[in-house]
């Protein structure tokens, strides 16, 4: 079965500054997706960035970056000028043919 | 934008009684619905996979005749607790693939969640 492993169960950045969360993940796969959700205090699910693992280029939205490296099976979020907003839980998830699967999370608080 | 509603919200009920949660792909069809449930300050863990017209597929350690899912329609998916008790008491998420094909990059939609609390 696939895993997904967040190590920092909280971080946190100045506003403005940036901040990277970690993502490792074990698979035997080749053909996978990476994610990154934000989950805020309402609990929604928000999407927040992907990345095909057959596309060695990084995704990149906005503010949020990621550092995919697929043979070290590593799957990183930057967080470029933070602002409060981007204050909230956010998981890592891996999704393959069948299912998808998180992380057990990041608590990102953004100090003013 | 493709848009998965789950129905209740928030449900409080006293404990033994059954609950049913519904979620609904409003825009899209969906073959498979994924059900899962999130302890406070916790990840999400995959329960169920529901398939449309077949049997659920559920994770280890999940109770089949405790969680019951039914997935009817190609729009709806229904998560039953029966009998519940405060320990079922959690926020249940459900999500929606699109039906299509080569399923692993067809994106997935998250519902707004339930909150169940059983006294």
């Amino acid at each position: 079965a696939q895993t997904v492993t967040q190590s920092q169960p909280e971080m946190s950045v100045q506003e403005a500054e940036t901040v990277t969360l970690s993502c490792t993940y074990d698979t035997s796969e080749s053909d996978y997706y990476l994610f990154w959700y934000k989950q805020p205090p309402s609990r929604q699910m928000i999407l927040v960035i992907r990345q095909e693992a057959y596309k060695q280029q990084n995704a990149t939205e906005n503010r949020f970056s990621v550092n995919f490296q697929k043979a070290a099976k590593s799957f990183s979020l930057k967080i470029s000028d933070s602002q409060l907003g981007d204050a909230a839980m956010y998981f890592c998830a891996y999704r393959n043919n069948n299912d998808m699967r998180f992380g057990a999370g990041t608590r990102l608080t953004v100090k003013p | 934008g493709a848009v998965v509603s789950q129905h209740p919200s928030w449900v409080i009920c006293k404990s033994g009684t059954s609950v049913k949660i519904e979620c609904r792909s409003l825009d899209f069809q969906a073959t498979t619905m994924f059900w899962y449930r999130q302890f406070p300050k916790q990840s999400l863990m995959l329960m169920a996979t529901s398939n449309e017209g077949s049997k659920a597929t559920y994770e280890q350690g999940v109770e089949k005749d405790k969680f019951l899912i039914n997935h009817a329609s190609l729009t709806l998916s229904t998560l039953t607790v029966t009998s519940a008790h405060p320990e079922d008491s959690s926020f249940y998420i459900c999500s929606a693939r699109r039906t299509g094909a080569a399923r692993y990059n067809q994106p997935q939609h998250f519902g707004d969640g339930t909150r169940l609390s059983i006294l």
